[in-house]
């Protein structure tokens, strides 16, 4: 299957920092990136779907100044975590999709925010 | 109504039981559909994609009722490794032509000797 890279694979972060997480697609040309967050035991909850060269869209909730999202090019997308607090601690997971294929996952960042 | 709808579970079932998920989605208009698996702690990993014919990968089937709006996942003599959580995703399109995919809540399998 397809690769999708994203790093780091874990942070920690003071309060009050930002934290850039990046999502790549290595061996495909990815129309749309999703950004999903997971706390422990629950679902994976989406944040945010973001097709290339246009805007972001922001699911009910997730507020977009505060988490920035960039997808400048088919095969990267970034995630900023801005001014981060412990509530932002989770599991950061991106994935990549072309039209009509299955999405590919990346690895997950493990953010903490102390 | 949710988007995707599954049941969270979790199932307990002994090695070599036969266990069956249902997920429901409520846009008609939704083009593709897949089961994905994620371990404890771990991305979500590609089970198999679900088309109308219905799908087999060895101890696996997968099927799509495109009228009740419905896919399935069947695991025949299931395995300890198969303890895992199962997620449905449906992938409809966006206004502008994007994907948009949506996740079920998954469904947790727990397999037992």
């Amino acid at each position: 299957g397809a690769v999708v890279s994203q790093h780091p694979s874990r942070v920690i972060c003071k309060s009050g920092t930002s934290v850039k997480i990046e999502c790549r697609s290595l061996d495909f040309q990815a129309t749309t990136m999703f950004w999903y967050r997971q706390f422990p035991k629950q679902s994976l909850m989406l944040m945010a779907t973001s097709n290339e060269g246009s805007k972001a869209t922001y699911e009910q909730g997730v507020e977009k100044d505060k988490f920035l999202i960039n997808h400048a090019s088919l095969t990267l997308s970034t995630l900023t975590v801005t001014s981060a607090h412990p509530e932002d601690s989770s599991f950061y997971i991106c994935s990549a999709a072309n039209r009509n294929t299955e999405a590919f996952f990346g690895q997950g960042t493990r953010l903490t925010v102390v | 109504r949710k988007e995707v709808e599954q049941d969270p579970g979790p199932f307990n079932v002994p090695e070599g039981a036969t266990v069956a998920f249902n997920c429901t989605y409520s846009n008609s208009a939704s083009q593709s559909f897949f089961w994905y698996r994620q371990d404890c702690r771990k991305e979500p990993k590609l089970l198999m994609s679900v088309y109308s014919s219905g799908n087999e990968d060895g101890r696996f089937t997968a099927q799509l009722n495109r009228a009740s709006q419905y896919i399935s996942l069947l695991i025949r003599d299931s395995k300890l490794s198969d303890s895992a959580t199962y997620l449905c995703v449906v992938n409809g399109r966006i206004t502008g032509g994007g994907n948009k995919l949506t996740f079920g809540t998954g469904t947790q399998l727990k397999v037992e000797l």
